[in-house]
């Protein structure tokens, strides 16, 4: 089936670790996003990649790095720069980057946990 | 920058019911889109509709519909014959180019709770 594949579905972070989240992609979308959902609030853009080995900083990138070395995966590594990381963290992803009247479709999510 | 506001943090309607979710946004832009998603408590996002801000027609899928006035900056989903399987949350979102470019901007969200 195609699809957006993230894993793990839960992660637990000890303070000082970097983690890294999955995201796998088969619907040969050329955009992917990274989001950060907190309780009670809508998603929040992390990070964005409109082509392989290119990315762009979303509104709360502060503390997270990416990387894009094949059009399917999009992996976002949570450092320990960022201070409040637990989370549920979105994948998305769609068809192409700037052309009008692409939908955004999200795969079901992470969720991290600082203990 | 664009927001979206949504001023109904929870809603509850009656099995079989119709239900109207509210929506505003701000932006300087003549071009845009909006969506409307529902997350279940599985968490996952599923698209319920989208309209083209070029189009003055509402956008309809089955069951849902939305009422879009672009003057107002107003974008309200209907949901009619409501079932208990519409609980969930409603999130309106913008984007300027339709999710392509930049992702999409989201409003707090609706709790909608369906009442047998």
């Amino acid at each position: 089936d195609g699809g957006i594949t993230q894993s793990p579905k839960y992660l637990f972070r000890k303070e000082g670790q970097n983690v890294t989240l999955s995201c796998e992609q088969n619907l040969n979308h050329d955009a992917m996003y990274w989001y950060r959902q907190d309780p009670g609030q809508g998603l929040r853009l992390i990070y964005y990649s409109q082509i392989v080995n290119d990315f762009q900083k979303g509104d709360i990138a502060e503390g997270y790095s990416v990387s894009r070395e094949k059009k399917e995966s999009f992996p976002l590594t949570v450092t320990s720069a960022q201070k409040n990381p637990t989370a549920f963290y979105l994948c998305a992803s769609s068809i192409r980057a700037g052309s009008s009247g692409n939908t955004i479709y999200f795969g079901e999510g992470s969720w991290l946990t600082v203990v | 920058a664009q927001t979206v506001t949504q001023s109904q943090p929870e809603m509850s309607v009656q099995e079989a019911e119709t239900v109207t979710l509210s929506c505003t946004y701000d932006t300087s832009e003549s071009d845009y889109y909006l969506f409307w998603y529902k997350q279940p408590p599985s968490r996952q996002m599923i698209l319920v509709i989208r309209q083209e801000a070029y189009k003055q027609q509402n956008a309809t899928e089955n069951r849902f519909s939305v009422n879009f006035q672009k003057a107002a900056k107003s974008f309200s989903l209907k949901i009619s014959d409501s079932q208990l399987g519409d609980a969930a949350m409603y999130f309106c979102a913008y984007s300027e180019s339709g999710g392509g470019a930049d992702g999409l901007t989201f409003g707090k969200g609706t709790h909608l709770i369906i009442q047998p």
